[in-house]
């Protein structure tokens, strides 16, 4: 079963930095681009980060201005987010993806479980 | 960047109804389209992917059509598990990956 499981949410005060991770099971971590997508308490869908397969290509949403950076161990299975200069606008829940390809198309699945992140004082 | 519309962005409906929900993207997307479900208080799942591709798992009274600006996600009839939030995702830009607001369909 292809399965994503994050960890390294929690509270953390403005300013601060957090390490989040996701432990990838279940499929060939290493042949996936991977992904990163939060959800503030009540709103939408809004995606944050993206790393290729080898980790040569990375990306991320404009709106993080740089403070987030996500990478990826291939030889653990394992997909990272270093979040600094942590903002109150930064709670969310973050959820790890898979992306899928085929033909040219993307799309993200599965999902994981999603960590919960509060930043406030 | 291309950014994406929904509407409307909310609606009741009742069991057994046809429900059409509408994605607009401010730019020409071709068909790099996906669909999303998601349940209160679980995560997203993948409906349709590439505009009309369903997931493997996802009932036939989902589909999807559209291409360009314009694209729909239709249930055919509508069930009480199908009551949830829906979001488009635009995937044309190259590694950006935006979603629309989202559509909550409710019980009426």
């Amino acid at each position: 079963e292809v399965q994503l499981v994050e960890s390294g949410g929690g509270l953390v005060q403005p300013g601060g930095s957090l390490r989040l991770s996701c432990a990838a099971s279940g499929f060939t971590f290493s042949s996936y681009s991977m992904g990163w997508v939060r959800q503030a308490p009540g709103k939408g869908l809004e995606w944050i980060a993206y790393i290729s397969s080898s980790s040569r290509h990375t990306s991320d949403a404009d709106s993080l201005r740089g403070r987030f950076t996500i990478s990826r161990d291939n030889a653990k299975n394992s997909l990272f987010l270093q979040m600094n200069t942590l903002r109150v606008e930064d709670t969310a829940v973050y959820y790890c993806v898979r992306v899928g390809y085929t033909n040219g198309f993307n799309w993200f699945d599965p999902w994981g479980q999603g960590t919960l992140v509060i930043v406030s004082s | 960047d291309v950014q994406m519309t929904q509407s409307p962005s909310s609606l009741s409906a009742s069991v057994g109804d046809r429900v059409i929900i509408t994605c607009r993207a401010s730019h020409n997307i071709s068909n790099y389209l996906n669909w999303y479900q998601q349940r209160p208080g679980k995560a997203p799942k993948l409906l349709i992917y590439a505009v009309s591709n369903l997931q493997s798992g996802v009932p036939s009274t989902f589909s999807g059509s559209g291409s360009g600006t314009d694209f729909t996600l239709t249930i055919t009839s509508l069930q009480p598990e199908d009551f949830a939030t829906y979001y488009c995702q635009q995937t044309y830009s190259t590694l950006i990956f935006t979603f629309g607001p989202g559509t909550k369909v409710d019980i009426k």
